[in-house]
């Protein structure tokens, strides 16, 4: 099975902060990685899709890059709303395995 | 306007079946594969299965903690995904999700729009 490793597992930041949310997976996935909010009751919201996709609807604050077994999800400027969980996700094989995720918090 | 909804969690006892429902609307449910995730509390999201559309047999794939007691069947007459789970363990115990799968030839199935999720409790 394919390992997902995010990193930071937690992070504190202000409105207006640039961040950045590492994935690394175990082998080599390409550009199969997907990045998701969660938010407490919420539906999860999918984000990026093939590694740099932005999904339908998602603002272009929100940026991913990388391929093989490094990626990051970027926040340019965190608005309030951004205060959440995020998970990258790999699709390149089975099982789907998902990251631990990291816990994007207000400072 | 894409809308999923979960149902059938509930209180079930280790070793009993329970079936989660997953209804859609404002979209071709047929042309789609259909996901499912869990959170258990506290926990981060695990891949359960899904299915796929009926062109590429709807076939299935699990995770290997449910394969052989979940299945994870569709019917498109009635835009309606399910779960079927069986043998329940305490373990299963989990916020149940059910998302769409997109497909792209070059990208494969990823998951665009979720549901609200379900509660699933195993106890005795």
């Amino acid at each position: 099975d394919i390992q997902m490793t995010q990193s930071p597992s937690s992070l504190s930041a202000s409105v207006g902060d640039r961040v950045t949310i590492t994935c690394r997976a175990s082998q080599g996935i390409s550009n199969f990685l997907a990045w998701f909010q969660v938010k407490p009751g919420k539906a999860p919201k999918s984000l990026i899709y093939a590694a740099s996709s932005l999904q339908t609807g998602v603002p272009s604050r929100f940026s991913g890059s990388g391929s093989g077994t490094d990626f990051t999800l970027t926040i340019s400027s965190l608005q309030p709303e951004d205060f959440a969980t995020y998970y990258c996700q790999h699709y390149s094989n089975y099982p789907r395995t998902f990251g631990q995720g990291t816990r994007l918090e207000i400072k | 306007e894409v809308q999923l909804v979960e149902s059938g969690g509930t209180l079930a006892q280790p070793g009993r079946s329970l079936r989660l429902s997953c209804t859609v609307s404002g979209f071709t449910f047929d042309v789609y594969a259909m996901n499912w995730v869990r959170q258990a509390p506290g926990k981060g999201l695990e891949w359960v299965g899904f299915v796929r559309n009926k062109t590429y047999g709807a076939t299935t794939e699990y995770a290997a903690s449910v394969k052989g007691r979940f299945t994870v069947s569709r019917d498109d007459s009635r835009s309606i995904a399910y779960l079927q789970m069986d043998s329940l363990k305490p373990e299963d115990t989990a916020i149940y999700y059910c998302s769409r799968l997109n497909y792209e030839d070059s990208n494969g199935y990823y998951p665009d729009y979720w549901g609200q999720g379900t509660l699933v409790t195993v106890s005795s």
